[in-house]
């Protein structure tokens, strides 16, 4: 089963930044938090990790909580081509392992 | 450079056939991994190979499903006496640990099995 929970779905204005939560109360101190996300009819798209500090880069940013328990995934300026399943996914990284998905949350950008 | 490719995009086979799934990983990519995603559900981990030998079958159904990868780089999934059941979009990904252990995607094989 997965250890994250997401909501099952958002809406999102475009050009507006979409914030998307999720729950890892029972994430393990070496474990990481990633997110990927799955456009219609695509394979899963990698977007950003991180274990305990916040991370950036050029798609969104990763804002983990002090404790590990929660995290939220923001993309900064959406646009209709970030309409997707959005994937939170607790992992060992080091690619040792095979991910475990949730549902995700479908984030809908709306015009 | 080109990502990760799977053939055929689509299988349609009929119930107790034997089907085979081919999935060529980025190269240099030393660890490859196959996914079964049903609709409406997450993908859910099957086999993940590290080189040639698979480090983790864990996530394998049951024994009418096997995977291989003989030379460390392209893989098949091989699914005998198939059931109605197994039909999903099976997606393989590959990574490069411990430089990189992002997942890189391909698109998927969608099985149907009438």
């Amino acid at each position: 089963d997965a250890k994250t929970t997401q909501p099952t779905s958002m809406d999102c204005a475009e050009g507006r930044a979409a914030n998307l939560p999720c729950n890892h109360s029972t994430i393990s101190g070496n474990e990481y938090v990633y997110w990927y996300r799955q456009i219609h009819s695509q394979g899963p798209q990698y977007i950003i990790h991180g274990l305990k500090n916040n991370e950036t880069n050029e798609m969104a940013s990763l804002i983990i909580t002090e404790d590990r328990k929660s995290s939220t995934l923001i993309l900064p300026h959406a646009t209709l081509r970030d309409t997707a399943v959005y994937y939170c996914i607790v992992s060992l990284g080091g690619g040792a392992d095979g991910l475990t998905f949730g549902k995700g949350t479908h984030l809908i950008i709306q015009p | 450079g080109a990502g990760v490719s799977q053939t055929p995009s689509n299988k349609v086979t009929e119930k107790g056939k034997y089907v085979e799934l081919r999935c060529d990983p980025i190269s240099g990519h030393t660890a490859l991994y196959w996914y079964r995603q049903s609709l409406g559900q997450g993908p859910e981990f099957l086999i993940y190979f590290q080189g040639t030998g698979a480090a983790d079958d864990s996530g394998l159904p049951n024994d009418r499903f096997f995977a291989v990868r003989p030379e460390g780089s392209v893989s098949t999934l091989k699914i005998q006496r198939t059931e109605r059941g197994d039909s999903a979009v099976y997606l393989c990904a590959s990574s490069s640990p411990p430089v990189a252990d992002t997942q890189y995607f391909g698109p998927g094989t969608r099985l149907t099995v009438l």
